[in-house]
């Protein structure tokens, strides 16, 4: 699987969008980009994922750059509640799913 | 309602001893995993398995073993060879391509070994 680079924390004020940046620079053809958040002491969450368009859902926007090597987590009303640790994944369609050290979300009021 | 269950929430046990955790899925996925989590960092992969009777060693794989004798159940054994077993530990199971591929989590089991 591709490696992953995302931000250590950030902060982000309630209300307001939050931009959530992923760098695979060795990104495959045939790997998604995933997304997963997780709240204090509890199981990973699914958010969303994507090949190489644009994808959004109730919960989130994804925007990949054409090449591929990056991508951005949209969240674009961040409430107190989406205070969390944000992991960005690339795996294939093999069944090895490896999480990196996640980017680790404030929301302040 | 479909989901996977971790049992117990939390466990104790001495040191050199043998301890097995449990991780029961009713959602029919075919893949399942096991990651360890130390406070502070992120998720760590120990073993997967993509089907009943296999499995394969993850990033962290030595001093645990796991079965897959059954699609609903992954059981994973934490052995006195593991040098640092105090860890939350997270269960997972995975939808198939045709339906996402997305990964769904138990709420882990939290061992203490002292």
């Amino acid at each position: 699987d591709a490696k992953t680079t995302q931000p250590p924390s950030m902060d982000c004020a309630e209300g307001r969008a939050a931009n959530l940046p992923c760098n695979h620079s060795t990104i495959s053809g045939n790997e998604y980009v995933y997304w997963y958040r997780q709240i204090h002491s509890q199981g990973p969450q699914y958010i969303i994922h994507g090949l190489k368009n644009n994808e959004t859902n109730e919960m989130a926007s994804l925007i990949i750059t054409e090449d591929r090597k990056s991508s951005t987590l949209i969240l674009p009303h961040a409430t107190l509640r989406d205070t969390a640790v944000y992991y960005c994944i690339v795996s294939a369609n093999d069944y090895k799913l490896s999480f990196g050290a996640g980017t680790t979300v404030t929301v302040r009021a | 309602d479909g989901g996977i269950t971790q049992s117990p929430k939390y466990l104790f046990r001495k040191e050199g001893q043998n301890v097995t955790l449990s991780c029961e899925q009713n959602l029919n996925h075919d893949a399942m995993y096991w990651y360890r989590q130390d406070p502070g960092q992120g998720l760590r992969l120990i073993y997967y398995s993509q089907i009943v009777n296999d499995f394969q060693k993850g990033d962290i794989a030595e001093g645990y073993s796991v079965s897959r004798e059954k699609k609903e159940s992954f059981p994973l054994t934490v052995t006195s060879a593991q040098k640092n077993p105090t860890a939350f530990y997270l269960c997972a199971s995975r939808q198939p391509l045709d339906r996402g591929r997305q990964a769904f989590f138990g709420q882990g089991t939290r061992l203490t070994v002292v």
